[in-house]
């Protein structure tokens, strides 16, 4: 069955550390994979995709097929980046999204 | 541009009610998906729609249903409400579905039921 899996539900760090949200998925096609950010008090948005390889606000991700993996990383923490971060599966054609269960990242000064 | 809206944002219920939920997504959008959101089992895809028809479908049972007008607004409906619907419902919008665009989510309506 397909599934996305993050095994912490809290990452605490300092800042200026670095950071990786673990996020292990589940899924015999080919696997596109996207990471979402929830900050308090706001909606759920895109904050980067596999397919595009970007960095966004300073976070990478690099899809693993061998170990079935997507961590984000950043190499220096700041505070502002303290928020839930999910990691999503995308099943076949159209919106269809598989969520993990978040990490909630909190980076303390 | 305006955002995703949902309405109401709040409702409360009670057991055996039934419940309607409404999305407008961006303008331009035809997609439009479901979710619920909670605690326990986190955010689990409902169903997806795209040009009125349903697209794709989550592993919800048949209290649970949607559907969406020409005009791309969406609507969901739980019958029969239980205490476990008690959640965030999200929905999203993206330009077409098919290859990938950008889901934009809404704000939620967080459905209590008594």
């Amino acid at each position: 069955a397909q599934r996305v899996t993050q095994p912490e539900k809290l990452l605490s760090v300092f800042k200026g550390a670095p950071v990786e949200l673990k996020c292990n998925y589940s899924y015999s096609g080919s696997p596109e994979l996207f990471w979402y950010v929830q900050y308090s008090r706001q909606r759920l948005q895109l904050l980067l995709r596999h397919i595009s390889r970007e960095s966004i606000k300073g976070f990478t991700a690099d899809l693993n097929k061998g170990e079935t993996s997507f961590h984000l990383k950043k190499p220096f923490a700041q505070e502002e980046d303290s928020a839930m971060y999910y990691c999503a599966l995308r099943l076949g054609r159209g919106g269809k999204l598989i969520f993990g269960q978040g990490t909630e990242l909190s980076v303390k000064p | 541009k305006a955002g995703v809206t949902q309405t109401p944002r709040y409702l409360i219920k009670t057991r055996g009610q039934q419940v309607t939920l409404s999305c407008s997504p961006i303008s331009g959008h035809r997609s439009v998906s479901w979710y619920q959101q909670t605690p326990g089992q986190g955010l689990q895809f409902l169903f997806e729609y795209f040009s009125e028809t349903q697209r794709n479908k989550g592993n919800f049972p048949g209290r649970f249903s949607g559907r969406q007008f020409s005009n791309s607004r969406s609507e969901m409906n739980v019958s029969t409400l239980e205490l476990g619907d008690s959640a965030l419902y999200l929905c999203a919008s993206s330009l077409q579905a098919g290859g990938f665009d950008e889901q934009f989510f809404g704000p939620g309506t967080r459905l209590t039921v008594l």
